[in-house]
């Protein structure tokens, strides 16, 4: 099973700061199943990132993807406040499909 | 729009059965694989279960194997999970999901004496 780490945990930045968050992987994981959802409380889950890099539907561009092989982040350019929650990324290169324990995103 | 509206969710006892229903709309349901996916409180997710467009083939994560069981209706656009000799630790919020998504809002399973 591939074990998808995410970090840090809890990252608590202002907003109009910039958020940076990690996911590493315990093994090489395509690029093109790699995804981020952001979740928040009371509301459905939110795909914000597929394929590592591309946006989703409807998601504003402070919203970016990088990376590939082991190590994926996801970048928060100028936060607002609509933006802290709770964010997953998930693999599904490799059975079982596995998701990060998620870094919630606090208003410093 | 895609929607995914899940049921059967409740509270059973530990070795009881429940089977949790997903009606999909929105979408051609017959070409899309499909899953189930996990959410125990205040814990993280965990991704059940998958089955193919055509139900020839499905995974099952180690957790589940054996116990539960995928299944679909084509013909009614609908997604099944039979979840048998349930244990307190499968209690979560269980979702279905087109893919990786969308997904539905959930139906809480609470195993528990």
């Amino acid at each position: 099973e591939i074990v998808m780490t995410q970090s840090p945990a809890t990252l608590s930045v202002s907003p109009g700061e910039r958020a940076t968050l990690s996911c590493r992987a315990s093994q090489s994981v395509s690029s093109s199943y790699l995804v981020w959802y952001q979740q928040k409380p009371g509301q459905a889950r939110r795909l914000l990132i597929y394929g590592a890099s591309s946006r989703a539907t409807g998601i504003p561009d402070r919203f970016s993807g990088s990376g590939s092989g082991t190590d994926f982040t996801l970048t928060i350019s100028s936060l607002q406040s609509e933006d802290f929650a709770v964010y997953y990324c998930l693999q599904y290169n490799h059975w079982p499909f596995t998701f990060g324990q998620g870094t919630k995103l606090e208003i410093k | 729009e895609v929607q995914l509206v899940e049921s059967g969710g409740g509270l059973v006892q530990p070795g009881e059965s429940l089977r949790l229903s997903c009606v999909a709309s929105g979408f051609t349901f017959s070409t899309s694989w499909m899953s189930w996916v996990r959410q125990a409180p205040g814990r993280g997710l965990e991704w059940v279960a998958n089955i193919k467009e055509d139900a020839s083939e499905k995974y099952y994560v180690d957790s589940v194997k054996g116990r539960f069981t995928v299944s679909r209706d084509n013909a009614k656009n609908s997604l099944y999970l039979q979840m048998n000799s349930l244990r307190a630790e499968d209690t979560a919020v269980y979702f279905c999901a087109r893919g990786v998504d969308p997904w539905g809002q959930g139906t809480l399973v609470t195993v528990s004496s």
